[in-house]
């Protein structure tokens, strides 16, 4: 079966850069969607297939997907970004596929 | 304006039923695959059913196959997730949510309702 792994925290100062990350074995041959969640919320899309954003989200939030990682880069990092990101994949053998999720905490 | 809206969580008994409803407005059903995921209390989001545009295609996670089922009402615009047997480790806010697209594979979940509680009591 398909695993994600996502480290369970990720911190960063105010105005920098935060890359979270999304291991998956050659994940760069499927599909990586990602999505924020503040406490409370519903989930929303903030990546779709690897590197896309829907509109609304703003081109500091990016992603990339390489070998076995797939990154979700956050730059000039606000207060508003503290959430939890989820990636998530659509498998064959395993279907549809979430991340342990990462809390992002701007310092 | 593309909006989801949950219904029919409470608390249930273990081995008991419940069934959620989740209204849409703003797209039709039948032309997107739609998805129930849920989320544990502190935990993180587990897929739990999709069903696709032709409401004919339904695949279930592991942890539920036998006990859910989803369904949709075309002339309401409602999908469903009936759930039975429910055991404690059901409990969770369920989600709707509608995909980029109708098929079975690689979609994005663009859309989600607000989410509604279950609560599974032993």
């Amino acid at each position: 079966s398909f695993e994600l792994t996502q480290s369970l925290s990720v911190s960063v100062a105010l105005g920098q850069t935060a890359r979270i990350t999304c291991g998956g074995n050659n994940i760069r041959n499927v599909n990586v969607h990602w999505y924020r969640q503040k406490p409370g919320q519903a989930p929303v899309l903030v990546i779709y297939r690897d590197t896309r954003r829907p509109s609304g989200i703003p081109e500091r939030i990016s992603g990339a997907s390489s070998g076995n990682t797939a990154t979700l880069t956050i730059s000039s990092a606000q207060a508003g970004d503290e959430a939890d990101y989820y990636c998530q994949v659509w498998d064959n053998r395993t279907a549809w596929v979430f991340g342990g999720g990462t809390k992002l905490t701007v310092l | 304006q593309v909006q989801l809206v949950e219904s029919g969580g409470g608390v249930a008994q273990s081995g008991g039923s419940l069934t959620l409803s989740c209204a849409a407005s703003g797209f039709t059903l039948r032309t997107f695959g739609m998805h129930w995921v849920r989320q544990a209390p502190g935990k993180g989001l587990e897929w739990v059913a999709f069903l696709r545009y032709d409401g004919i295609k339904k695949y279930y996670a592991d942890s539920v196959k036998g006990r859910f089922s989803i369904s949709r009402d075309d002339s309401t615009n409602t999908l469903y997730l009936q759930m039975n047997s429910l055991r404690d480790e059901d409990t969770a806010v369920y989600y709707c949510a509608k995909q980029t697209g109708g098929g079975y594979s690689g979609y994005d979940l663009d859309e989600w309702g607000q989410g509604t509680l279950v609560t599974v009591s032993s």
